[in-house]
């Protein structure tokens, strides 16, 4: 069983479109995070979730809204998308949010904005 | 703020060479610090991570890193590199209090040659 799943893998779209990418975890654990990786490989946090609570919202353009339904599933959807949110997204989980947790990361979904 | 900095973002080494791949951290309390690895296509996983115990840490693979506070590093270094241990790694450093927000290092692409 995977234990942080991302879908989709792959995501092309034109600018201006909305879409979503939804990621789950089966580890049970309280926190869950959202990054970007660029293409230079510089991963950067999005936002952090404990417990289905908003903790971490970096400086993002408000055009990314995550939603936590529950604790295993945290959905990032990206309005009116720009060039320059290609990139790979990232899901990740920790244990309790703490400083010293490790964090579990999904496969990520590669977001293609033409 | 805390930061981490990874001299050379591309390091290559010959097979059963010494891996050794450089990070330097600025913080102003004693951070926690951890090395995650990234193979291509695929997200990171942990190495390891410092969080104020022993300050030599063994990790997965035969990986192990030493901290070392009058020098700011947390140096990665593997007696022997294999073929498998190609992959980008990046060190990150996270806060000591509080919910965790990882910040990470541009990361470093290790080749090894045959």
């Amino acid at each position: 069983d995977t234990a942080v799943s991302q879908t989709p893998k792959y995501l092309v779209t034109q600018m201006g479109n909305d879409k979503s990418i939804k990621c789950e975890q089966n580890l049970g654990h309280d926190t869950m995070y959202w990054y970007k990786q660029d293409s230079k490989k510089f991963l950067k946090i999005m936002f952090s979730y404990n417990n289905k609570e908003l903790i971490i919202n970096e400086t993002v353009p408000n055009r990314f809204s995550p939603k936590s339904p529950d604790k295993a599933h945290l959905n990032l959807h990206i309005n009116s998308l720009e060039l320059g949110d290609s990139a790979v997204y990232f899901c990740a989980t920790g244990t309790s949010g703490a400083s010293t947790d490790t964090q579990y990361f999904g496969p990520g979904t590669r977001l293609t904005v033409l | 703020a805390q930061s981490v900095t990874q001299l050379g973002s591309h390091v290559s080494v010959s097979e059963g060479a010494l891996v050794l791949l450089r990070c330097n951290y600025s913080s102003s309390v004693p951070p926690y610090l951890f090395w995650y690895v990234q193979y291509p296509n695929q997200g990171l996983q942990l190495l390891l991570k410092y969080t104020s115990a022993a300050t030599l840490v063994k990790g997965i693979n035969g990986f192990e890193a030493e901290f070392k506070k009058s020098e700011t590093s947390f140096h990665l270094t593997k007696p022997s590199a294999h073929m498998s241990d190609a992959a980008e790694y990046f060190c990150a450093v996270t806060n000591s209090g509080g919910y965790q927000k990882v910040t990470f290092g541009i990361g470093t692409k290790l080749q090894v040659i045959p």
